[in-house]
């Protein structure tokens, strides 16, 4: 079975400083892993996807993040926040990896909301 | 990546009715599925579209109060059954696509509330 932690409720930071949002997941196979965001009454967005190529993945707007399968963690950073970034963030854990013997199904983490302060 | 209309963005309800959500996108796609976010809430997977056959349920929902269909590999539809206040909630399209392109797009989604 897979399933997906994010580690914090809530995360705020002050605008230009660094953006950690942490997510740990569980999974029977080798998994992809995505990060998704949604702003207020907005639709759902990709910022970045592990699909077991490179480990540190690099997406939209600045945001990376590093797959440490040690860890079972795929923490989102970013170096600098923007005011435009205060948002919900997910993290997402799927068995599929574009082959056509797994369910495709995705697993959502709880949800981190990112608040940017001026 | 794939292209989802869905219809409609939102809907106020009266209780004991139903409601069904379209979901079509621009390219065939082989993976469907339907989500749904209630308030304040991550996203749960309601069920699988399956293409010519019975969509795949989670635990915790049923066919009776969420009948899906998917006549083909562009377009499917929700159904909302029998609604009552709790149903309140963003129901979600989303496509994924299998090997080199892999990855998944979401529907703008369905603000529901029921009253």
């Amino acid at each position: 079975a897979q399933s997906v932690t994010q580690l914090d409720s809530h995360v705020s930071v002050s605008e230009g400083t660094p953006v950690l949002l942490r997510c740990n997941y569980s999974s029977s196979y080798s998994p992809s892993l995505f990060w998704y965001v949604q702003h207020p009454n907005k639709g759902l967005q990709l910022l970045l996807k592990y699909t077991s190529a490179a480990t540190l993945v690099k997406g939209i707007n600045g945001f990376e993040a590093e797959f440490k399968k040690s860890e079972t963690s795929f923490h989102l950073t970013k170096p600098s926040a923007h005011m435009s970034d205060a948002a919900e963030y997910f993290c997402v854990v799927s068995d599929a990896r574009g082959g056509s013997s797994n369910t495709g199904k995705l697993i959502f983490g709880q949800g981190t909301t990112l608040q940017v302060k001026p | 990546s794939a292209v989802i209309s869905q219809k409609p963005s939102r809907d106020i309800c009266q209780r004991g009715t139903s409601l069904t959500i379209q979901c079509q996108v621009d390219s065939q796609v082989t993976m469907m599925f339907w989500y749904r976010q209630q308030p304040g809430q991550s996203l749960t997977l309601i069920a699988t579209a399956n293409q010519g056959s019975e969509a795949t349920y989670e635990s915790g929902f049923v066919i009776d109060k969420f009948p899906i269909s998917r006549p083909n590999l562009t377009f499917s539809t929700l159904t909302v059954s029998n609604m009552s206040p709790e149903d309140s909630s963003i129901y979600l399209c989303s496509v994924g696509r299998q090997g080199a392109n892999y990855g998944y797009t979401f529907g703008s989604g369905t603000r529901l509330t029921v009253v």
